[in-house]
């Protein structure tokens, strides 16, 4: 079983539509990262949580720490918004201190005009 | 501020050959980590430095190395290179580790095995 597990893995949209990318974790984390990748390679850093909610433009990013799960959701879709979103956790050791980044297996978005 | 910057952008070697991939971060940024990203098995991570140390490092074999210099730029060095060592490989910097930073990602090299 992953670590970090995401839903759905592949995802077509219509312009317009209200998205919702899930991700669920199985350890104790510092953060959660959600990251946005474009063909061609380049990941750009959407959101960085810790708890609660926070809100850039048209995407929303939410964190349920005792549920070990996060949404990140995009209002008004524009094709634009087309690429791979990632969610990936940064966990803690038993310790406290910061272990590394753990990654999902991403969710392709498509969203058609 | 330049972004993270990685050179080359791509690379072809071929099985059994060394080659050294280099990371400058952003300027005032103190972390670099390493990732590898392939179709089958996703971003994966390498390694993370810290003020030149090692803080973390992922399950590859030891044919991975890398290396953090006082200028916070860093390299990683792949020896005796397999066809699975075939990936984008991407570094990251950030403004340290704890507490957890944003992270900002270069743009990859593409390192093609044959």
């Amino acid at each position: 079983k992953n670590e970090v597990e995401q839903s759905p893995q592949n995802l077509t949209a219509q312009e317009g539509e209200f998205i919702t990318i899930n991700c669920s974790y199985s350890v104790g984390i510092s953060a959660l990262h959600w990251l946005q990748q474009h063909p061609g390679g380049g990941i750009v850093s959407l959101f960085m949580l810790s708890s609660g909610k926070k809100k850039h433009g048209r995407l929303i990013a939410t964190i349920n720490i005792q549920e070990k799960h996060s949404s990140l959701h995009i209002t008004a879709s524009h094709p634009r918004d087309s690429a791979v979103y990632i969610c990936a956790v940064r966990w803690l050791r038993d310790g406290g201190s910061q272990g590394n980044l753990i990654f999902g297996k991403g969710t392709k978005l498509s969203v058609k005009p | 501020k330049a972004g993270v910057t990685q050179t080359p952008r791509y690379l072809i070697k071929t099985r059994g050959q060394q080659v050294t991939l280099s990371c400058s971060p952003i300027s005032g940024h103190r972390s670099v980590s390493w990732y590898q990203q392939t179709p089958g098995q996703g971003l994966q991570f390498l390694f993370e430095y810290f003020s030149e140390t090692q803080r973390n490092k992922g399950n590859f074999p030891g044919r991975f190395s890398g290396r953090q210099f006082s200028n916070s730029r860093s390299e990683m060095n792949v020896s005796t290179l397999e066809l699975g060592d075939s990936a984008l490989y991407l570094c990251a910097s950030s403004l340290g580790v704890t507490p957890p930073r944003e992270q900002y990602f270069g743009p990859g090299t593409r390192l093609t095995v044959t």
